[in-house]
């Protein structure tokens, strides 16, 4: 079954500090993956997928299929990246889009 | 562009009634797609429609209903409510019904409380 599990519920770090929020997925097949963040009163929005492979605000996130992970990550976290982050894989039709239980990420001054 | 609307933002049923929620993708998408979240869980995937058929369905009982209409807006439809059904109900929508090289726009959400 597609599942998708983050185990970290809230992580806090320091501005400057590096930041990694950790995703696992089970897949049979070759999956499409996602990370998307909800800013305060904001709606979800895409961050980045891996097969664009590109960095946004800084993040990045390798698929490492033999571990089964799609890490986020960021060298030096700012205050304006606390948010809501969930990961996410799909087949490639969209029709079966799963979603992490997400990981709250605060970012301290 | 308004992005994806929905509609209504908030309202509260009572257990055993039928509730009808709204969504009308942004200019030009033509597929739209449901979800529910549940406090403190991630978005669970509940209904695909593309060019008004139903392309995927997730795991939520035949309460759950849905239809696209010819202008691609959609209606999620759920009857006899139960308590669990409280949640924010999303709607996204997108060009086409891949996802790649396909960005998904999500509604902000209607917030359904079964009391």
């Amino acid at each position: 079954a597609q599942r998708v599990t983050q185990p970290e519920k809230l992580l806090s770090v320091f501005k400057g500090a590096p930041v990694e929020l950790k995703c696992n997925y089970s897949y049979s097949g070759s999956p499409e993956l996602f990370w998307y963040v909800q800013y305060s009163r904001q709606r979800l929005q895409l961050l980045l997928r891996h097969i664009s492979r590109e960095s946004i605000k800084g993040f990045t996130a390798d698929l490492n299929k033999g571990e089964t992970s799609f890490h986020l990550k960021k060298p030096f976290a700012q205050e304006e990246d606390s948010a809501m982050y969930y990961c996410a894989l799909s087949d490639n039709y969209g029709q079966n889009f799963v979603f992490g239980p997400g990981t709250r990420l605060s970012v301290l001054p | 562009d308004a992005g994806v609307t929905q509609s209504p933002t908030h309202l509260i049923k009572t257990r055993g009634q039928q509730v009808t929620l709204r969504c009308s993708p942004i200019s030009g998408h033509k597929s739209v797609s449901w979800y529910q979240q549940v406090l403190g869980q991630g978005p669970q995937f509940i209904f695909q429609y593309y060019e008004k058929e139903e392309r995927g369905r997730g795991n939520f009982p035949d309460r759950f209903s849905a239809r696209q209409f010819p202008n691609y807006s959609s209606e999620l439809n759920v009857n006899a409510l139960l308590l669990g059904d409280s949640a924010l109900y999303l709607c996204a929508s997108s060009w086409s019904s891949r996802v790649n090289g396909n960005t998904i726009y999500f509604g902000e959400g209607s917030w359904l409380t079964v009391v």
